[in-house]
């Protein structure tokens, strides 16, 4: 298995319609997890860190970890077609390294007005 | 204003023609990184520094070479380009380690550099 896996998409959900992103992650990586949002030519930015299992909620945007499933998810309430980007999932690599960080591929939303 | 600044933002070069990408942030930020990013590959940690003298590779570093001597500097070199290194390359900065579990580990991109060789 990779060390992060994501969903290429494109998902395509309708305004106001929840999104729900999702994540894998293999045993190489480690405790601390990132989803960032890059629109298209721009530079990535963070929108939710996530570390211990259970959710966590900002705004709009919820995180959810499962370590025993060793999933990582992003749901975004009430979508906005400002939300279409490209969210990318990201981990810590595995052996207290704080500097490696391990992206997923990517997975392009797009919300309908 | 506080940011990440990367130069050049676009470049064309020839195969082995040394080439160095600067990257500087104003925000007094210990760790800094570069990525790439290639369609279809995604984002990929070149290399990475924890403070000023102290780099460790990342998961793609080979055909790079970086250095701190200052901690708000942090130049990416290629020393002999290859074509396989066309890419646009990302630089970011962070308070902290990204395994410090507070908002100091959230990382600020630059704005990108796209580099081409032919």
């Amino acid at each position: 298995q990779k060390e992060v896996e994501q969903n290429s998409g494109p998902l395509s959900v309708p305004e106001g319609a929840i999104a729900s992103l999702n994540c894998t992650y293999s045993d190489r990586v480690s405790q601390s997890f990132f989803w960032y949002r890059q629109y298209s030519g721009k530079s990535p930015e963070l929108i939710m860190s996530i570390y211990s299992n259970g959710d966590k909620e900002d705004g709009r945007f919820t995180a959810q970890l499962n370590k025993a499933s060793q999933y990582v998810s992003l749901l975004i309430r009430d979508s906005q077609p400002s939300d279409s980007a490209t969210y990318l999932c990201a981990a810590t690599g595995y052996g207290g390294s704080q500097g490696n960080l391990i992206f997923g591929k990517g997975t392009k939303l797009s919300v309908k007005p | 204003e506080a940011q990440v600044t990367q130069n050049p933002r676009y470049l064309i070069t020839v195969t082995g023609k040394k080439l160095t990408v600067t990257c500087s942030q104003n925000m007094n930020h210990e760790y800094m990184s570069w990525y790439r990013q290639d369609p279809g590959l995604g984002l990929r940690q070149i290399y990475y520094s924890m403070n000023v003298e102290v780099t460790d590779k990342g998961d793609v570093p080979e055909g790079y070479k970086v250095s701190r001597k200052e901690k708000r500097n942090f130049p990416l070199i290629l020393e002999s380009p290859s074509p396989n290194q066309t890419s646009l390359y990302f630089c970011a900065s962070s308070f902290s380690g990204l395994g410090v579990m507070s908002s100091y580990n959230e990382q600020f991109f630059g704005p990108g550099t796209r580099l081409t060789v032919l």
